[in-house]
């Protein structure tokens, strides 16, 4: 069974620049997480999906980041306009239902400079 | 009190010795906890998940869970070089799912061979 796929990997951007990352999720996995890993810290969620919807995205600086999984299948994360508090990586989860255990991507390290 | 707090470290074991992770909650989240292991420059994850108070047992792994103290533990027994990482201390967001998660800062591991 094929993880869950983040790209890109690696981002380097300048303060005010946007950047987008995208996930796709394990084949079948309703429920999609987002969240932000600053050096040295734990993760920090920013949003969860439940198929197309949004369920908690408390944590998300709306001012400035955005996020869809308009079809319930992959989503993107947006930042516009970046900020050098950014930088961090953004780590994308799923889960067959809200009730069972979330596998992690590989995360897409962004710097912003 | 922030709402999941380790130490973070580092940890420094010999190997095949006992290492003991620890970790400390507030009344801000609910009674679902998580360890996840996080090596440099991967992704987080899941070694253990606990919902009652007491021991649970999984190969060389031991978590333990005491409410009435706010405290969570992992005990890593025979501890092996590989086992060096980050351990991440995790709790189920009130009215979250197990994948809506409030971590701590992590605990760095280093078994020395």
């Amino acid at each position: 069974e094929a993880g869950v796929a983040q790209s890109p990997r690696y981002k380097i951007i300048e303060k005010r620049q946007s950047v987008a990352f995208w996930c796709n999720p394990i084949s079948g996995h309703a429920t999609l997480y987002w969240y932000q890993q600053i050096l040295g810290q734990g993760p920090k969620l920013l949003i969860q999906f439940q198929n197309n919807g949004v369920v908690d995205d408390s944590q998300l600086p709306k001012d400035r980041f955005s996020a869809e999984r308009l079809k319930g299948v992959d989503s993107t994360l947006k930042i516009q306009p970046a900020k050098l508090e950014d930088s961090a990586v953004y780590l994308c989860a799923s889960s067959r239902n809200s009730n069972t255990e979330a596998f992690f991507g590989q995360g897409t390290r962004l710097t912003v400079v | 009190q922030k709402e999941v707090e380790q130490n973070s470290g580092p940890l420094s074991v010999p190997e095949g010795a006992i290492a003991s992770l620890n970790c400390t909650y507030s009344d801000r989240v609910s009674q679902s906890f998580f360890w996840y292991r996080q090596y440099s420059g991967k992704s987080p994850e899941l070694i253990m998940s606990i919902y009652s108070n007491g021991d649970k047992e999984d190969g060389r792994f031991t978590a333990q869970l005491n409410k009435a103290s706010q405290y969570v533990s992992l005990l890593i027994r025979d501890s092996q070089p590989s086992d060096s990482a980050t351990y991440l201390c995790a709790a189920e967001n009130y009215g979250g799912s197990q994948g809506n998660l409030i971590f701590g800062k992590g605990t760095k591991l280093s078994v020395k061979p």
